[in-house]
């Protein structure tokens, strides 16, 4: 069974922090991996995509991928009450399926 | 922004109706999919569509289910009857080639 896991949270930090949000895999077979944003009731909003071991920023995100660790991060610097949300991993499992963690619900307050 | 479309925003039926749900994926993308989230539950994968036929499905993708691209534009999800347990957010997305999936806004689907 091919499993993304992340910790449910809340995870909460002040505004203007650095939000860590971590997530691991079980499938080495998955190349591609994702953060999406979820706000509540809404639906799943592509923050960043990474496919090679290493660092990806973009903006105020960076994504972290670690091949050998299975193991995933996205970090949110300078975070906002506009980013306090639910964050979504998701690793490819198979044919172009996407397999999902239960997401990090993310509390940036003033 | 080309962005992924869905209709109807909330659908409510009864046990044992058939529901179409429909989609407009961005008009570039040649991957299509549908997911599920009950609620407080996670995402799950339904089925794929690509080239006009079905890629990949899930488990949870049973005789019931059906997908269709009736036109160059639309792609529809069909479950034929109803169940209580078919109580979810319905999720289109749409992909070029093997990258990241755009999501559609949903279809809440309530089963009476």
């Amino acid at each position: 069974q091919k499993e993304v896991e992340q910790n449910s949270g809340p995870l909460s930090v002040p505004e203007g922090a650095i939000a860590s949000l971590n997530c691991t895999y079980s499938d080495r077979g998955s190349q591609s991996f994702f953060w999406y944003r979820q706000y509540s009731g809404k639906s799943p909003e592509l923050i960043m995509s990474i496919y090679s071991n290493g660092d990806k920023e973009d903006g105020r995100f960076t994504a972290q991928l670690n091949k050998a660790s299975q193991y995933v991060s996205l970090l949110i610097r300078d975070s906002q009450p506009s980013d306090s949300a639910t964050y979504l991993c998701a690793g490819s499992g198979g044919y172009n399926k996407l397999i999902f963690g239960a997401g990090t619900r993310l509390a940036v307050h003033p | 922004e080309p962005e992924v479309t869905q209709t109807p925003s909330h659908q409510v039926t009864q046990m044992g109706q058939e529901v179409i749900l429909r989609c407009v994926p961005i008009s570039n993308h040649l991957y299509f999919y549908w997911y599920r989230q009950i609620l407080g539950q996670k995402v799950e994968f339904l089925v794929s569509f690509y080239n006009n036929e079905i890629s990949e499905k899930s488990e949870i993708f049973d005789d019931q289910f059906s997908v269709e691209r009736p036109d160059g534009s639309n792609f529809t999800l069909k479950i034929r009857s109803t169940k209580l347990e078919d109580s979810a957010m319905y999720f289109c997305a749409s992909s070029v080639l093997d990258r990241a999936q755009y999501f559609g806004p949903g279809t809440r689907l309530t089963v009476t």
